[in-house]
């Protein structure tokens, strides 16, 4: 099993430029979360899904969008690239509700906004 | 969800057991105890967790007070690959409920 992967390792955006952040995942996993980390900071949800289309937004949702079309894929979008956005960003999963089942991560997406 | 609180950073000797605490005083009966680490660069990684009962797994040991209101997370002989940022997350187990990382502890592990 691969786990939880991550494309791109690295990002450099210009202020208004859109992307998408890939995640996948191989463990047939119904819950899938993206995350953000600030530095110096600890990990502020984005927006969860618990299983294909199904999603829900999390503490900082604005600026992001996501889909789960698909109980692998969970791909994270952001339309107008601010610099605000600057952070590190992890996708995880889990089998079941996360305050009963341990998160799996992947490795993070490092995201510059200049 | 209760709030935790941890030292903000710690210090053990390699080969030594590491004893992180938290205190988590409003905590309430329907809500678990999750610790997760961070190595520098990387996504987090589950270590383990528990309700009220001392729990042991190959990583760590999480012993949680009969009053429930702190823990303590052991990791027995204490190498230099655990240096990394501890979160203690308390979080009730009903519902679509997430896990919200404060700031940790710094663990350094030294020679």
């Amino acid at each position: 099993n691969a786990g939880v992967t991550q494309t791109p390792k690295f990002r450099i955006l210009k202020i208004g430029q859109s992307m998408t952040l890939q995640c996948t995942q191989d463990m047939n996993h119904n819950y899938m979360y993206w995350y953000r980390q600030d530095p110096g900071m600890g990990l502020k949800l984005i927006y969860y899904s618990v299983g294909a289309g199904i999603t829900d937004k999390g503490e900082v949702p604005n600026g992001y969008n996501v889909s789960r079309s698909t109980t692998e894929d969970f791909p994270l979008r952001l339309e107008l690239a601010a610099p605000s956005q600057t952070s590190v960003y992890f996708c995880a999963s889990s089998p079941g509700l996360a305050s009963l089942y341990e998160q799996y991560f992947g490795p993070g997406t490092r995201l510059t906004v200049t | 969800d209760a709030k935790t609180t941890q030292p903000p950073s710690m210090d053990c000797a390699e080969g030594r057991a590491a004893n992180l605490p938290c205190n988590h005083s409003t905590i309430s009966g329907n809500e678990y105890v999750y610790w997760y680490r961070q190595i520098h660069s990387q996504g987090p990684q589950y270590i383990i967790h528990g309700l009220k009962n001392n729990e042991t797994n190959e990583m760590a040991s999480l012993i949680i007070t009969e009053d429930r209101k702190s823990s303590t997370l052991i990791l027995p002989h204490a190498t230099l690959r655990d240096t990394a940022v501890y979160y203690c997350i308390v979080r009730v187990a009903t519902g679509y409920s997430t896990l919200t990382f404060g700031k940790g502890t710094m663990l350094l592990v030294s020679p």
